[in-house]
């Protein structure tokens, strides 16, 4: 199985900082590689696919980056509303796999 | 607007048996390859199964192999996950999700509220 590891698990950041969450394969999945925004008690949310195309209303200060192993989730201008966890998954083999959660919290 | 409702969750027995359904609209449901994923409590995202547009192929996480089925019935645009010889570790929300597009089959663009299954005696 393709292991998924994020980091790091959990920030505090401000608003209007830039954060960077990373997500790195156990092997390589090319650009089969999304993120997800979940919220408490709530269902993810999709915001990016094949590691770097930003879902339709997804606002643009996400983005994605990276291909093969490593691969990277910026906000580059961090919003209330942006205080979640986020998941990376890999959907290049079976099983679907996903990271474990970088939970996003205020300072 | 795509919606997916989940349901059928509650509380059950060791080796009990449970069916989750999922109910679709919004969209041509018999055009998406279908999936659940579970979440344990205070946990992280697990993907347990996925059904071809026309149920024809299915694939599972190795945990439940066996003792889950995915299935679903285009006609009444629903999924379901039978699920029998249920374990605590099976405990968690189980979400219906929808994937991302006709093309890219295996990431998720919808999620169903969830559904929250309980294993314990």
């Amino acid at each position: 199985d393709i292991q998924m590891t994020q980091s790091p698990s959990s920030l505090s950041a401000s608003i209007g900082d830039r954060v960077t969450i990373t997500c790195r394969a156990s092997q390589g999945v090319g650009s089969w590689l999304a993120w997800y925004q979940q919220k408490p008690d709530k269902a993810p949310k999709s915001l990016i696919y094949a590691a770097s195309s930003l879902q339709s209303g997804v606002p643009s200060r996400f983005s994605g980056s990276g291909s093969g192993t490593d691969f990277t989730l910026t906000i580059s201008s961090l919003q209330p509303e942006d205080f979640a966890t986020y998941y990376c998954q890999q959907y290049n083999f079976y099983p679907l796999t996903f990271g474990g959660g970088t939970r996003v919290e205020i300072k | 607007e795509v919606q997916l409702v989940e349901s059928g969750g509650g509380l059950v027995q060791p080796g009990g048996s449970l069916r989750l359904s999922c109910a679709a609209s919004g969209f041509t449901f018999s055009r998406y390859w279908m999936s659940w994923v579970r979440q344990a409590p205070g946990k992280g995202l697990e993907w347990v199964a996925n059904i071809k547009q026309d149920g024809s192929e299915q694939f599972y996480v190795d945990s439940v192999k066996g003792r889950f089925t995915i299935s679903r019935d285009n006609a009444k645009n629903s999924l379901y996950l039978h699920m029998n010889s249920l374990k605590p570790d099976d405990t968690a929300v189980y979400y219906c999700a929808r994937a991302d597009s006709m093309v890219t089959t295996r990431n998720f663009g919808y999620w169903g509220q969830g559904t929250l299954v309980t294993v314990s005696s």
